[in-house]
Parts: C-alpha cells; sequence; structure tokens
C-alpha cells in the first residue's frame, strides 16, 4: 500500500532556530514530491522534487529528496513566526497522478 | 503565477439545499483541476479530478450524484453538493494542474445546518 510519512508531528521552536522536517514515502511508480504549506486556509504550493540530490531552494526554505532511500527533507533556516503553519508532504504516484499525502507537519514558531 | 480563486469562501446553507462551489484559474489555463476536502486536523482527502471536457473521475467511496463536478471551460471548474447534509459540513479546496505542480485555491468553508 502507498504511503506517505512525515515526522515530527508537530514541532515548537523559538524565532531563529534552524528546523529539518522529514517526508519518508513508499509509493509505486514515484514521479515527483511535494511540499505545501498551510496556515489557516489551502495550502501553498511550496516545492516539487523529481531528482535525487538537487536542492530547491526560496529563501530561507529548501529542500532535498532522496529517491534511494525514499526520503525528502525540508529546511528552515533561521524561522519566523510567520513560518508556523502545517507543512504538508504529498508524493505523485503512477500514470494517472495520484497524490498521496503525509498527514503533516504542525510548527509553530515562538517569538 | 499560478493562481487559483474559489468562490464562495464561506457559505453556510440549510440541510436539503445545493450549494456550488467555483474554482477558477486565473492566470493559466487547466486541463485538469482537483476536489479535496479537509476534515479538522487531518490531511487533505482528494475527491475526485476534474477534466475539461470529460467526466470528473471520483474516488472510491464519493458519491458522484451527490458531488456534482462541471469542468467546462480551461479556467473553470464547479463543485455542486446537492441535498447537503451537516456531515458534509467541511472544508472544500481546489486546485488545478500546471507543470505537473498543484496550485490551491484558498478552499471554501461549507457549514450545513
Amino acid at each position: 500500500e502507498d504511503k506517505v510519512v512525515q515526522s515530527p508531528l508537530s514541532l515548537v521552536v523559538h524565532e531563529g532556530d534552524t528546523v529539518t522536517l522529514n517526508c519518508s514515502y513508499e509509493v509505486t511508480n514515484f514521479r515527483s514530491l511535494l511540499w505545501y504549506k498551510q496556515e489557516k486556509k489551502a495550502p501553498t504550493f511550496l516545492f516539487m522534487l523529481t531528482s535525487s540530490g538537487i536542492e530547491k531552494k526560496s529563501g530561507r526554505l529548501s529542500s532535498i529528496l532522496d529517491k534511494k532511500e525514499l526520503f525528502s527533507i525540508l529546511n528552515i533556516t533561521a524561522t519566523q513566526t510567520g513560518d508556523s503553519a502545517v507543512y504538508l508532504c504529498a508524493v505523485e504516484s503512477g500514470n494517472n497522478r495520484k497524490l498521496i499525502w503525509g498527514l503533516g507537519t504542525s510548527l509553530a514558531v515562538n517569538p | 503565477g499560478a493562481v487559483v480563486s474559489q468562490h464562495p469562501s464561506r457559505v453556510i446553507c440549510k440541510s436539503g439545499t445545493s450549494v456550488k462551489i467555483e474554482c477558477r484559474s486565473l492566470d493559466f489555463q487547466a486541463t485538469t483541476m482537483f476536489w479535496y476536502r479537509q476534515f479538522p486536523k487531518q490531511s487533505l482527502m482528494l475527491m475526485a479530478t476534474s477534466n475539461e471536457g470529460s467526466k470528473a473521475t471520483y474516488e472510491q467511496g464519493v458519491e458522484k450524484d451527490k458531488f456534482l463536478i462541471n469542468h467546462a471551460s480551461l479556467t473553470l471548474s464547479t463543485l455542486t453538493v446537492t441535498s447537503a447534509h451537516p456531515e458534509d459540513s467541511s472544508f472544500y479546496i481546489c486546485s488545478a494542474s500546471r507543470d505537473r505542480a498543484e496550485y490551491f485555491g484558498p478552499g471554501t468553508r461549507l457549514t450545513v445546518t
């Protein structure tokens, strides 16, 4: 059965800390892995990763994929209170483009 | 770029009535759109995949006669919740596919009284 597991489930840090969020997966016919940030409303797209070892960066956020070990990490450096959100990982599987979602990591950044 | 809008953002309706939710891709064309629902503190649950000009593909357990999806143009998909009941109260989110990534709308909070 296809599955996506995120860890930790929740995390509380102080402003300025660096955090690493994990996403591991077991899917058939892997196509891509996507990271999203969800605050009070719908998720916002962050990154899509398809190739191992190529880091994607956007400001203080970065992500990398390891297709051999079947996981991805999302790093946030110098965290700010505005980074508080649920971070969702999803894996695109198979020819029908189905997304399999993790349960998310709830990040709280305290001032 | 890649902005998706939803309307309305919040709706309250009485049990037995129907509600239509619109999903629009504002600055790109999307042949494929997706409809999700999300219960509190749970992840997204895919309801159906909407393809422009053809019938939607529903996930197992989703009633196609209750959740009517129409994708009449490359920028608009609609979800109609027919004969709504309180258990249909949820957060409904659409997304539009572009370059193999999905861009989400802001969601619609439906409350059925």
